[in-house]
């Protein structure tokens, strides 16, 4: 069964550098997202995007966030200046086309973002 | 949007079925009611969803109360694998595309 991957499964930074967290979603998906979870509480929509652009996002989305989907099969999210509350789970997920409410997500089992 | 209430936590032995409820007193008519599932240190994981009528799949079955205030999810024969967060929620819907929004679940802890 397809899935969507994710890497690194565990990335560690030093506060106020760049990182960029990797996705590859479903191949035939075209709405993407990316959710996070800091330990102990519950996952958090970040952000949605559909035909390169983004469909919506959250208040935890700031200036600091970026996505991207640079080629035709990875699907990236960038934090510019990475601060010690950014520690968390970031999931990907994809859904197929959604004009139907019933697409469920698929997400991936997360990268796990460490700021120290 | 419109929130669900679940209990904090259940208990369930391994091999008996499982009725894990959600109540969702201000769902709208268009609401769909999803429920995901989150295995320790994975990502959520989609089970099923529903919006009237009864629903059944492999993985487990979703019943609907007929004003849609309230629904159950039932895991048939529970297995130790089984023991997850369990999600109930909303799909709100704002145009083509439509986000989840978490809350926290239920735990479920199965006994061997």
């Amino acid at each position: 069964e397809p899935e969507v991957t994710q890497t690194p499964s565990h990335q560690v930074t030093q506060m106020g550098q760049e990182v960029i967290l990797r996705c590859v979603p479903i191949s035939n998906h075209l709405y993407f997202y990316w959710y996070r979870q800091i330990l102990g509480q519950k996952v958090e929509f970040l952000v949605s995007f559909y035909n390169n652009e983004i469909s919506e996002k959250s208040e935890i989305f700031d200036d600091q966030f970026s996505v991207e989907r640079p080629d035709g099969s990875n699907f990236t999210l960038k934090i510019r200046s990475t601060k010690l509350e950014d520690s968390a789970m970031y999931f990907c997920a994809s859904s197929p086309q959604g004009i139907s409410y019933n697409s469920p997500l698929h997400f991936g089992n997360g990268t796990r973002l460490t700021v120290t | 949007d419109a929130k669900t209430t679940q209990p904090n936590s259940m208990e369930s032995n391994e091999e008996e079925p499982v009725h894990l409820p959600c109540n969702h007193s201000t769902i709208s008519g268009t609401d769909y009611i999803h429920w995901y599932r989150q295995l320790p240190s994975q990502g959520p994981e989609y089970v099923i969803h529903g919006l009237t009528s009864n629903v059944n799949n492999r993985m487990a079955s979703l019943a609907i109360a007929e004003d849609r205030k309230s629904s159950t999810l039932i895991l048939h024969r529970a297995t130790l694998r089984d023991a997850a967060v369990y999600y109930c929620i909303l799909r709100v819907t704002t145009g083509a595309n439509s986000k989840l929004t978490f809350g926290k679940g239920i735990t479920l802890s199965v006994r061997p």
